[in-house]
């Protein structure tokens, strides 16, 4: 079975660094193509980043040059580096999975704070 | 890049059947395979059709999924509504590796 468990999420100071996690069980992650999705409170969905089996990474506007998707193919994780954080970021941070010919799996999601 | 657009909100009464669109601004809809995810109040999103019109295991059939190059338009469709359907309803494509959603769908069951 598939699942997916993010945590990291927290407090922190606007500018300041943090590393979410994302553990992936029922599946190996160097196969399949990885996203962060993030969700501010009371708002939609928002694409964050994608990385493909290959290790590219595409980011959106809003986080490129500041955030970093990565993985651990020996832990089986996938990572999101986030530094100069704002308010704006702010946000429900989910990680997914995707093959083509299945559907996508979610993980439950880890809350960012980004506050003084 | 483009935008998905949705509809705010829908509402339908239980046993009928609602149609959520979900309309591209600039390029085909074929492009690029369209999703589309539920998520019920407190809950993570869940795929409720992949691929345009592929529904996964444990999805009741009464979902379907479609894409309309005429209008430009991807539809999910709803039958023999269930109070348990009530929820937040979003589509998502993508474009050069980048995903796009739609601003999402509230779809009340009254």
């Amino acid at each position: 079975e598939v699942q997916l468990a993010e945590t990291g999420g927290g407090l922190i100071q606007p500018g300041g660094s943090l590393r979410l996690s994302c553990a992936a069980s029922g599946f190996t992650v160097s196969y399949n193509y990885m996203t962060w999705v993030r969700q501010a409170p009371g708002k939609g969905l928002e694409w964050v980043s994608l990385t493909y089996n290959h290790d590219k990474s595409h980011y959106a506007d809003s986080v490129k040059g500041r955030f970093t998707a990565s993985r651990d193919d020996s832990k089986n994780m996938f990572y999101l580096q986030m530094n100069s954080l704002r308010a704006d970021d702010t946000a429900v941070y989910f990680c997914t999975r995707g093959r083509f010919g299945d559907p996508i799996y979610w993980g439950q999601g880890t809350l960012v704070t980004v506050s003084s | 890049n483009f935008m998905l657009t949705q509809p705010h909100s829908v509402s339908e009464s239980p046993g009928k059947t609602v149609t959520i669109s979900c309309t591209r601004s600039s390029g085909r809809i074929a492009s690029d395979y369209v999703q589309w995810y539920q998520q019920r109040p407190g809950s993570s999103p869940t795929t409720v059709i992949y691929e345009d019109n592929q529904r996964p295991s444990g999805v009741p059939d009464r979902f379907s999924g479609s894409i309309d190059s005429s209008s430009n338009s991807a539809s999910l469709t709803i039958s023999d509504l269930k109070t348990e359907d009530e929820a937040d309803y979003y589509c998502q494509s993508s474009y050069n590796s980048n995903w796009v959603f739609g601003g999402g769908t509230t779809l009340t069951v009254l």
